[in-house]
């Protein structure tokens, strides 16, 4: 069975600091997807990223960037230069199989992250 | 960029009363989702819907939930008979295409069950 765990429920920091969210997941398929989404306080799911499992390349964009390691099977989450703007919950999820069918997400728990001006 | 659009945004009901949650997903998407999020716990998938029947449904949704595309876009949650426990935020999602395709989300209505 598939499972998203983000140990970090809660996560302060002050504006500017950079800040790693965590994501390790568990899941027997070999082809399998793992996603981003924001809950900023407006309540929206807004997709951040998605990153299939046999692409282990980090990617960055902007002041976000994510650490892919298969190894340990995490995803984790890195603001650079943290803003007011990225304070929200932050879902890690899973999405598995190949490409025919739903697919449908399982999230984490999420981690709220609040940065202070 | 294109939304799905979700109403109402917030709707009230007394246990036991049935209520319907409308989503109008985006117009080329061919896959569509019900999920909720009890207040300050992780995004739960219910369901999901394609080709006009449910390919897939969660614990979560049992008799007493049912959804429905009545016209080419609208798409519904109908929930029987309201407990406490179904109070809520309720999500719709949609996308385009089988597999792992971002799933994109509607800004949620908010069940209050009294």
């Amino acid at each position: 069975a598939q499972k998203v765990t983000q140990a970090q429920t809660e996560i302060s920091v002050v504006e500017k600091e950079d800040v790693t969210l965590d994501c390790v997941y568990e899941t027997r398929d070999t082809t399998y997807y793992l996603f981003w989404y924001k809950q900023p306080p407006s309540g929206e799911l807004v997709f951040l990223i998605r990153r299939n499992s046999f692409d282990e390349q980090n990617e960055i964009s902007g002041r976000y960037s994510w650490n892919f390691q298969k190894s340990t099977s995490s995803f984790n989450f890195t603001i650079t230069a943290s803003q007011v703007v990225d304070s929200a919950v932050y879902f890690c999820a899973l999405s598995e199989g190949w490409q025919t069918g739903a697919n449908n997400l399982f999230f984490g728990t999420g981690t709220r992250l609040t940065v202070i001006p | 960029e294109p939304e799905v659009t979700q109403t109402p945004s917030h709707q009230v009901t007394q246990m036991g009363q049935e209520v319907i949650l409308r989503c109008v997903p985006i117009s080329n998407h061919l896959y569509f989702y019900w999920y909720r999020q009890i207040l300050g716990q992780k995004v739960e998938f219910l369901v999901s819907f394609y080709n006009n029947e449910i390919s897939e449904k969660s614990e979560i949704f049992d008799d007493q939930f049912s959804v429905e595309r009545p016209d080419g876009s609208n798409f519904t949650l109908k929930i029987r008979s309201t407990k406490l426990e179904d109070s809520a935020m309720y999500f719709c999602a949609s996308k385009w295409t089988a597999g792992n395709e971002k799933l994109f989300f509607g800004s949620g209505t908010q069940l209050s069950v009294l």
